[in-house]
């Protein structure tokens, strides 16, 4: 099955730090999601974005939609230990009702 | 808030056993998905269903059935399991063309 290409696999910061993380693909989507998920439990919706251009924030996270609408960003600013987990995108190809989910992006955060 | 409720965190079933894995969403969402997520494959479609008693396959259907008869309820079948099918099994709902939201995880171990 398709996955897209996400990066960082992994990454250890310091608290406080700011993070990037991105999204890529051959493809191009309409929507784009952004996940967090903690060891043992499902995913949580953290962002939605659906329009090419588009920046929404929500508290210290701030995604875009890409121009090009085959990327997509997720920043993270001021780090704090709980956004330690597993972060995901998931992208919606045009007339499907499927979504397409990154590898992933392990972040730790060191107090 | 949109609730998806799978009906159990955690089962352990026999090889050959018959396994039903429930899903339940209360959001009147048209389309429901299972996934199962294996430590470095990351989230993999299983089955997706687009509207009651409708479904589709997806990257991993083989050794999994689904029944989707209320248009709240989404159940995925193991017809005879095997230890190759313990994993990490997520449900997660969507209206037509909007952001998917996921239950809680059901971590099965087969043995």
């Amino acid at each position: 099955g398709q996955q897209l290409n996400q990066s960082p696999q992994s990454m250890f910061i310091q608290e406080g730090e700011d993070v990037s993380m991105n999204c890529t693909s051959s493809s191009i989507f309409n929507t784009w999601l952004w996940y967090k998920q903690d060891p043992g439990e499902g995913p949580v919706l953290l962002i939605a974005l659906y329009k090419a251009g588009e920046l929404t924030s929500n508290g210290r996270l701030t995604a875009q939609f890409g121009i090009t609408r085959k990327d997509s960003f997720l920043n993270i600013s001021a780090s704090i230990p709980s956004d330690v987990g597993i972060y995901f995108c998931a992208g919606r190809l045009s007339g499907t009702y499927k979504y397409i989910f990154g590898t992933g992006t392990r972040l730790k955060v060191l107090a | 808030d949109v609730k998806v409720t799978q009906s159990s965190r955690y089962l352990v079933k026999r090889t050959g056993e018959k396994v039903f894995l429930e899903c339940v969403q209360d959001m009147d969402h048209e389309n429901m998905f299972w996934y199962r997520q294996d430590p470095g494959l990351g989230l993999r479609l299983i089955y997706f269903s687009y509207d009651v008693k409708m479904k589709e396959k997806g990257d991993i259907p083989e050794g999994y059935s689904v029944s989707r008869e209320k248009k709240e309820r989404f159940s995925l079948i193991l017809e005879s399991a095997s230890t190759n099918q313990t994993s990490m099994y997520l449900c997660a709902s969507s209206s037509l063309y909007t952001e998917a939201f996921f239950g809680q995880g059901t971590r099965l171990t087969v043995v």
